[in-house]
This record gives structure tokens, C-alpha cells and sequence, in this order.
């Protein structure tokens, strides 16, 4: 089956520890997406990737980090920088290629990651 | 600046009932307008879209949206609602002004009554 899955499903992470979230699409999208999301809030976008090898900050990137060496992969790292990182993380896919926005978005079924 | 606006935070509605979950948007030139659903600890997922043509969108689960250019609104609706229906609504618009990124509305909850 096609989709988009994000793991682990629940991470715990110590204060000042770096952590990595994991997306995987099987879709051939070409852009992907992490958000942000908080309870009584909508989604905030993290960064994004419209191709290999090029990503985009979004309105929140301060305290994370991404890559995109493969097509299929976007992996979110939070560091220690990020003061308040507890939340639930949303990864999501696209036809993409820049302007094509009337196409939605395949979301992967979350990350809760928590801070002890 | 480009805007979603879903103003009630939540909506209470009996089952059997129609339902309607309101937004509305702030984007320069033609939006693409979009609803999603979310369950309790799980992704989003596509529930319609609007990008041209008709004003009134079908999509998944029964569900529809309208449209109106007049009122900047695209107002999702069921003619009757089911239990099942009870989740978090997010309606979201790409345009001009957000270099065609999505913008989000902060969710509507929508509780379906027995």
C-alpha cells in the first residue's frame, strides 16, 4: 500500500538530548513537510522540501533540523535548542513541484514526543 | 496578510442533524481551499478540496463545501450528521500571498450527540 509512515509513534527524550523523528513516503511525491502541532492550536510549519537535497525553513524552525538525501526520506531532528519541543510532530507529502498547490497533502499518523 | 478563520472552536450538533463548520480566508487572487479531518492521536486526513468551477465541492464521508467568493467562506457541511462524525476540523488555503503554502484555521471540534 502507498502512504506516508512516521516513527516512532511515541518518543520520550531527556532535556538536552538531541532526537530524530523518522518520515518515509512511498508516493513519489516530491515535496514533504513537517508541522507542528499543539493542543487548541493548528499546524505550524517546521520546514519543508520541494526536491532532493533542498529544504526550506518554515515559521517555526528555530531548535530543529532536517535533511533530504533521498526522495522518499525527510527526517526531523529536534536539539537540545528547542526549549519547548513537547507536542505532536505531523509529517506530510505532496505532488508538489512548486506551484502546483491545488494538490493536498497525505499526512503520516504522528509523533508524540514527549520531554522528561 | 493571508488568513484562516475558524470561529467557533468547537461545534455541538445531534446525530441525525445537519451540521456546518465554518471558516473563512484572507488570500490574494484565486484561492485552493481545503478541508481536512483529524482523529484523536492520528494524522490528517483529506476530506475536499476547492480549486475552480463549481461552488459547491463533494467529497469524502458525505460531506460537501461551499464556496463563496462574495463572503470569502468555505463552509463545510453533512445533511446528517453521524456519531462517527466526531473529530477535529481543519480548513486550510494556499494562494498568491502564501507562495502557495498551505495556511491552516486552528481546528474546529466537532462533537456528534447520540
Amino acid at each position: 500500500d502507498g502512504g506516508i509512515t512516521q516513527s516512532p509513534k511515541y518518543l520520550f527524550r531527556k532535556e538536552g538530548q538531541n532526537v530524530t523523528l523518522s518520515c518515509e513516503q512511498n508516493l513519489n511525491h516530491d515535496a514533504m513537510y513537517w508541522y507542528r502541532q499543539d493542543p487548541g492550536q493548528g499546524l505550524r510549519l517546521i520546514y519543508y522540501s520541494q526536491i532532493v537535497n533542498d529544504f526550506q525553513k518554515g515559521d517555526i524552525a528555530e531548535g530543529y533540523s532536517v535533511s533530504r538525501e533521498k526522495k522518499e526520506s525527510f527526517p526531523l531532528t529536534v536539539t537540545s535548542a528547542q526549549k519547548n519541543p513537547t507536542a505532536f510532530y505531523l509529517c506530510a507529502s505532496s505532488i508538489g513541484r512548486y506551484r502546483e498547490a491545488n494538490t493536498e497533502a497525505f499526512f503520516g499518523q504522528g509523533t508524540r514526543l514527549t520531554v522528561v | 496578510a493571508q488568513s484562516v478563520a475558524q470561529p467557533e472552536d468547537q461545534v455541538n450538533v445531534a446525530e441525525g442533524n445537519p451540521l456546518t463548520v465554518k471558516c473563512t480566508y484572507s488570500v490574494s487572487g484565486n484561492p485552493y481551499l481545503f478541508w481536512y479531518v483529524q482523529y484523536p492521536n492520528r494524522g490528517l486526513q483529506f476530506l475536499l478540496k476547492y480549486i475552480t468551477g463549481d461552488n459547491l465541492v463533494k467529497g469524502s464521508y458525505g460531506f460537501e463545501a461551499e464556496f463563496n467568493k462574495s463572503q470569502t467562506s468555505f463552509h463545510l457541511k453533512k445533511p446528517s450528521a453521524l456519531v462517527s462524525d466526531s473529530a477535529l476540523y481543519f480548513c486550510a488555503v494556499s494562494g498568491l500571498d502564501s507562495n502557495y503554502q498551505l495556511i491552516w484555521g486552528a481546528g474546529t471540534k466537532l462533537i456528534i450527540k447520540p
